[in-house]
């Protein structure tokens, strides 16, 4: 299985500064068949499901306020919340999709310092 | 707009079997999307347990493949899923959820094995 490791465990951020998120995963989940990273990120907040914020490692789902951004490749990726807002609070996972069975990182929790 | 509703017992005995059901709406479950299930226990990340397609083809994950089997029911735009044997250790939030997709320029349809769609969640307590 490839391993999902998130770097930090939880961070504390002031409202309308970066937040960034690391994920590092234990092999590259770059698919040369297309050229893009499987790679995507979720949110989720207390008692809710996670929901789906970026896959592709940089694509952004439907929605998504632009505040919002995934970089990176091959094994290292981050995601980046550019201001950050009172409702952005929350659990953020990854997850890789590129082969079976998909797995997540063990999560950050980011907070209003 | 696609909805998903589980239902199920909130309480299993040890040694018993969980049994989850999924309700879809504003999709068909015989569309071109397998449906999975992912859990996540009190305080923990997340899990995926399986998938399963239309036509009744499952994927699980190996950790649990021993003890889970999915179904499709699609009379009722429904899926399931029976978790045996269960201990303590199975105590989670079971959420169903639904895998994502895409179109090429081709018309042929990709599965990403990532979801787009969840359940609302159900804890699930094993215990006597």
């Amino acid at each position: 299985d490839i391993v999902m490791s998130q770097s930090p465990d939880s961070l504390a951020v002031s409202l309308g500064e970066r937040a960034t998120i690391n994920c590092k995963s234990s092999q590259s989940v770059l698919d040369t068949s297309n050229n893009k990273n499987s790679l995507a990120w979720y949110q989720q907040k207390p008692g809710q499901p996670p929901k789906l914020l970026i896959y592709w490692a940089s694509t952004r789902e439907s929605g998504v306020p632009d505040r919002f951004s995934g970089s990176g490749s091959g094994t290292d990726f981050t995601l980046t919340i550019s201001s950050l807002q009172a409702e952005d609070v929350a659990l953020y996972y990854c997850q890789q999709y590129y082969n079976s069975p998909r797995t997540f990182g063990q999560g950050t929790k980011v907070e209003i310092k | 707009q696609v909805q998903l509703q589980q239902s199920g017992p909130g309480l299993v005995k040890p040694s018993g079997t969980l049994s989850l059901t999924c309700a879809v709406s504003g999709d068909s479950i015989s569309s071109s999307n397998w449906w999975s299930w992912v859990r996540q226990p009190p305080g923990k990340g997340l899990e995926w347990i399986g998938k399963i397609y239309h036509s009744g083809s499952t994927n699980y994950n190996p950790s649990l493949e021993s003890r889970v089997t999915m179904s499709i029911d699609k009379s009722k735009n429904q899926f399931s899923l029976k978790l045996s044997s269960v201990t303590a250790a199975d105590t989670a939030v079971y959420y169903c959820a639904r895998d994502s997709g895409y179109y090429d320029i081709r018309n042929s349809y990709h599965t990403l094995d990532l979801f787009d769609y969840w359940g609302q969640g159900t804890l699930v307590t094993v215990s006597s």
